[in-house]
């Protein structure tokens, strides 16, 4: 069975410029989940889909970040304009969706992204 | 709100030492708790997934503990070796919501 996939695993960007990443989750995940890890630090929740819906996008700085999963299944995350304490890794995981909860939660590679 | 610490932030052991991680939340009321592991430069991968209802799970070499009551769970990694090496985090999966909330991770070297 096929993992979580992420493109780019690299981004260098200069501050000010636009960047986005990209997510295939697990076939047949219903709920797919953005992460952003800064050094040093767990995962911190940027936003979470049921399907092509959003759960929670509480902890997503909507004034630079944004986000898409339009038919359900893959999904991408753009920030624009980038600052400099964007720099972290963006970690895209998903999980099946059984009696009414998410279960067991799986990681792609992560995107690492530098902001100059 | 949940918190969840993890401590210590860092250990290093010799090959061989059968060795527990410590994993602590603020809020009994959860629904699971997954115990995850981090090489560098990589993503997470999930090593076990503890049930609220469950009080240990077992994989290989690997056995993870949950004790609601009082918050905490234990990773214990037997007969450690130097493959063992990564960061160890811990996520907790609130009752009243859907979303895990991490813990900050144990760095582990095992020392050949």
């Amino acid at each position: 069975e096929a993992g979580v996939a992420q493109s780019p695993r690299y981004k260098i960007i200069e501050k000010r410029q636009s960047v986005a990443f990209w997510c295939n989750p697990i076939s047949g995940h219903a709920t797919l989940y953005w992460y952003q890890q800064i050094l040093g630090q767990g995962p911190k929740l940027l936003i979470q889909f049921q399907n092509n819906g959003v759960v929670d996008d509480s902890q997503l700085p909507k004034d630079r970040f944004s986000a898409e999963r339009l038919k359900g299944v893959d999904s991408t995350l753009k920030i624009q304009p980038a600052k400099l304490e964007d720099s972290a890794v963006y970690l895209c995981a998903s999980s099946p969706f059984r009696r009414g909860m998410p279960g067991e939660l799986f990681f792609g590679e992560g995107s690492r992204l530098t902001v100059l | 709100k949940q918190e969840v610490t993890q401590i210590p932030a860092a250990l290093s052991v010799p090959e061989g030492e059968n060795l527990v991680l410590n994993c602590s939340f603020t809020d009994s009321a959860i629904y699971n708790l997954q115990w995850f592991r981090q090489d560098p430069g990589k993503g997470l991968t999930s090593l076990l997934l503890i049930q609220s209802s469950q009080r240990e799970q077992t994989s290989g070499r690997l056995n993870a503990s949950l004790d609601k009551s009082s918050g905490r769970s234990t990773l214990y990694i037997a007969a450690s070796q130097p493959g063992d090496s990564a960061t160890y985090l811990c996520a907790v999966r609130p009752n009243y919501g859907q979303n895990f909330v991490f813990g900050p991770g144990t760095r582990l070297s095992v020392l050949p």
